[in-house]
């Protein structure tokens, strides 16, 4: 029983085409996280939203965004696909009431990019 | 702000055999800490934490970690592991504050089963 699910787990796309990855919830978590996570190196936070708040990273470039139309939904939104940016894109939800800090994570959205 | 130091990148072990995974962090206010795991071409499952209480925690498929506050260490531990154990660890510290945190992680570990 899928918690948080990412799609596509796969994406192909060519330099520059934008792309959109899609991540849900069945949590009623309020947080949701966007990490990015590139080959044997630890995920990296793009941004977060805490309800609509949206909080973006400071290092976070420009090409990346993020919308979260209601509680279930969180898509990430990669404007103009460089090379640099072939990773697998992770989502996350967390409860901020009675907090335990315990993130729970999707599978994943593995980007290459041509 | 917080930061965790994994001191092995990569950790090479025999089956049955006992392994520790180093976890270390920095801290200055208290924190609650994670172990992760990550299989290939998958997302991070939570092995275990420590919130409070005993410094002894144990978590899923056999691994325990103990907390050392004067240490500020969180190693893990599996007395005996499997060819299924194969994967990355990322060992994870969150602050003690109110609202949305942000999860800090180590630079992971890889662990290598050999029969």
């Amino acid at each position: 029983d899928a918690m948080v699910i990412q799609n596509p787990r796969y994406q192909v796309t060519q330099f520059g085409k934008p792309v959109t990855l899609s991540c849900s919830q069945t949590l009623n978590h309020n947080v949701m996280y966007w990490y990015q996570q590139k080959s044997s190196q630890a995920p990296k936070l793009l941004f977060h939203y805490y309800d609509k708040d949206f909080n973006n990273e400071a290092d976070t470039p420009d090409n990346f965004q993020s919308r979260r139309p209601n509680t279930s939904f969180c898509f990430l939104d990669i404007r103009s696909p460089g090379l640099g940016d072939a990773a697998m894109y992770l989502c996350a939800t967390s409860r901020v009431s009675g907090n335990t800090g315990e993130l729970f994570f999707g599978e994943g959205s593995r980007l290459t990019v041509l | 702000a917080q930061s965790v130091t994994q001191l092995d990148s990569q950790v090479p072990v025999f089956e049955e055999a006992p392994v520790e995974l180093r976890c270390n962090y920095s801290s200055s206010v208290s924190v609650y800490l994670f172990w992760y795991v990550q299989y290939p071409n998958q997302g991070l499952q939570l092995l275990l934490k420590y919130l409070s209480g005993s410094t002894l925690v144990k978590g899923i498929n056999g691994f325990e970690a103990e907390f050392n506050k004067s240490q500020t260490s969180f190693h893990l531990r599996k007395p005996s592991v499997h060819i299924s154990d194969t994967a990355e660890y990322f060992c994870a510290v969150i602050p003690l504050r109110a609202g949305a945190q942000k999860l800090v992680f180590g630079q992971g570990t890889r662990l290598t089963i050999n029969p």
